[in-house]
């Protein structure tokens, strides 16, 4: 059965500092996909980045960055320089072939606070 | 470009009352639909998702409901609340088919039940 932790339960930070995000993952399958989403006080899920297990280059956007090893089954997402708007919470999400979509697991969350 | 729209926003309702929550995707034939439950504080919760108009799984037994009227509607519906019904309920569309598809979310309705 597939699995996603996110062993950060709440994160403080003072604005400007680098951040990371942890995500671990569990699957049986050799062909899957991970998510990142953000989701602001105001409530909705907002789609970050996906990424598909036969691609291990990491990506940056921005001031965002998200590192995916498959050795270790992790998915890490780091903002630098953070800032106060990037204080919500954020989750990391897994979904294996061929499920159509029905299997999407997402991780408990993180909650990071970024202070001015 | 797709949107999604989910109402109401906020929603009061007394224990044993009946629910109704409505979500309806532009822009997009034939999306996979979801419905999800977040407690205060907590995680996702899935609760329905569809693949088709009158094609519902549930993956928690509860006492709500889900259906599909519709190609891009979705409605989340009990007849009797309970107060462990509260909680911030999320609709959701994705492109049907493989799984490498992103879910896009609807901004959510709090649910209080007194």
């Amino acid at each position: 059965a597939q699995k996603v932790t996110q062993a950060q339960t709440e994160i403080s930070v003072v604005e400007k500092e680098d951040v990371t995000l942890d995500c671990v993952y569990e699957t049986r399958d050799t062909t899957y996909y991970l998510f990142w989403y953000k989701q602001p006080p105001s409530g909705e899920l907002v789609f970050l980045i996906r990424r598909n297990s036969f691609d291990e280059q990491n990506e940056i956007s921005g001031r965002y960055s998200w590192n995916f090893q498959k050795s270790t089954s992790s998915f890490n997402f780091t903002i630098t320089a953070s800032q106060v708007v990037d204080s919500a919470v954020y989750f990391c999400a897994l979904s294996e072939r061929d499920n159509y979509g029905q299997n999407f697991v997402f991780g408990p969350g993180t909650r990071l606070s970024v202070l001015p | 470009s797709q949107t999604i729209h989910q109402w109401p926003a906020t929603l009061v309702q007394p224990v044993g009352s009946p629910l109704s929550l409505e979500c309806t995707v532009e822009g997009t034939s034939n999306p996979n639909l979801y419905w999800y439950r977040q407690a205060a504080g907590r995680g996702l919760q899935l609760l329905f998702y569809s693949i088709g108009i009158d094609q519902i799984s549930s993956e928690v037994p509860q006492n709500l409901s889900a259906s599909r009227p519709q190609d891009r509607q979705f409605i989340l519906s009990s007849k009797k609340l309970l107060l462990s019904d509260s909680g911030f309920y999320l609709c959701a569309w994705s492109l049907r088919g493989p799984s490498n598809q992103p879910q896009h979310f609807g901004d959510g309705t709090r649910l209080s039940i007194l």
